[in-house]
């Protein structure tokens, strides 16, 4: 069973830090992860999609990395502004079936002006 | 182009009852898969409909079914509910034309179950 957990719950931090959002899973037998942000009672709004061939994948302040071998996905975002504070999961699609994802449990993320 | 549009936005039931949640996908996609989030146990994959057909299914009861018409709209349905079952539940859809296809949400159902 492929579990997926992310590293820290929640994380505070000042306008225009660099900050990392971890995520791990299990079975490295995955197809592809996606990073998403939920806004408080609101739906999730897809961030990047890295493929499982991939290592990287770069939206503007937004870098996310995958490392299959060690299981393991990192969200980096860069001069962080207060509109950024929100909820990030990260969700692994792994091999086996189409569209069937396993989330992790998120980070909450929350940034002070 | 328009999103996921997943109806009513807001539910209130009461035990035993039956509810059923409607979500439209995004024009030209054919996967619509269905989400399960609480606070406690977080997001969880109920199941995933592609052109009619039942592709995946996540570890719900059979209380928890759904279908997905021929436009690509699916339905979900809930029967005999439990307080267990207030939640959110979300809809996304994709392409599914390849392996590699990024997920767009609705903005969810609020079902309340007194």
């Amino acid at each position: 069973k492929q579990e997926v957990t992310q590293i820290p719950a929640a994380l505070s931090v000042p306008e225009g830090e660099n900050l990392v959002l971890n995520c791990s899973f299990t079975d490295s037998a995955i197809y592809n992860l996606q990073w998403f942000r939920q806004d408080p009672g609101k739906g999730l709004t897809s961030l990047l999609l890295i493929q499982s061939s991939q290592r990287e994948q770069t939206s503007g302040r937004l870098n996310a990395s995958l490392d299959k071998s060690s299981g393991r996905s990192t969200l980096y975002i860069a001069a962080s502004q207060p509109g950024d504070s929100a909820t990030y999961l990260c969700a692994v699609g792994f091999s086996g079936g189409y569209q069937k994802v396993t989330f992790g449990t998120g980070t909450k993320l929350q940034v002070i002006p | 182009k328009a999103g996921v549009t997943q109806t009513p936005r807001y539910l209130i039931k009461t035990r035993g009852q039956q509810v059923t949640l409607s979500c439209s996908p995004i024009s030209g996609h054919r996967s619509v898969s269905w989400y399960q989030q609480t606070p406690g146990q977080g997001l969880q994959f109920l199941f995933e409909y592609f052109s009619e057909t039942q592709r995946n299914k996540g570890n719900f009861p059979g209380r928890f079914s759904g279908r997905q018409f021929s436009n690509s709209r699916s339905e979900m349905n809930v029967s005999t509910l439990e307080l267990g079952d207030s939640a959110l539940y979300l809809c996304a859809s994709s392409l599914a034309d390849g392996r590699n296809e990024k997920l767009f949400f609705g903005s969810g159902t609020q079902l309340s179950v007194l």
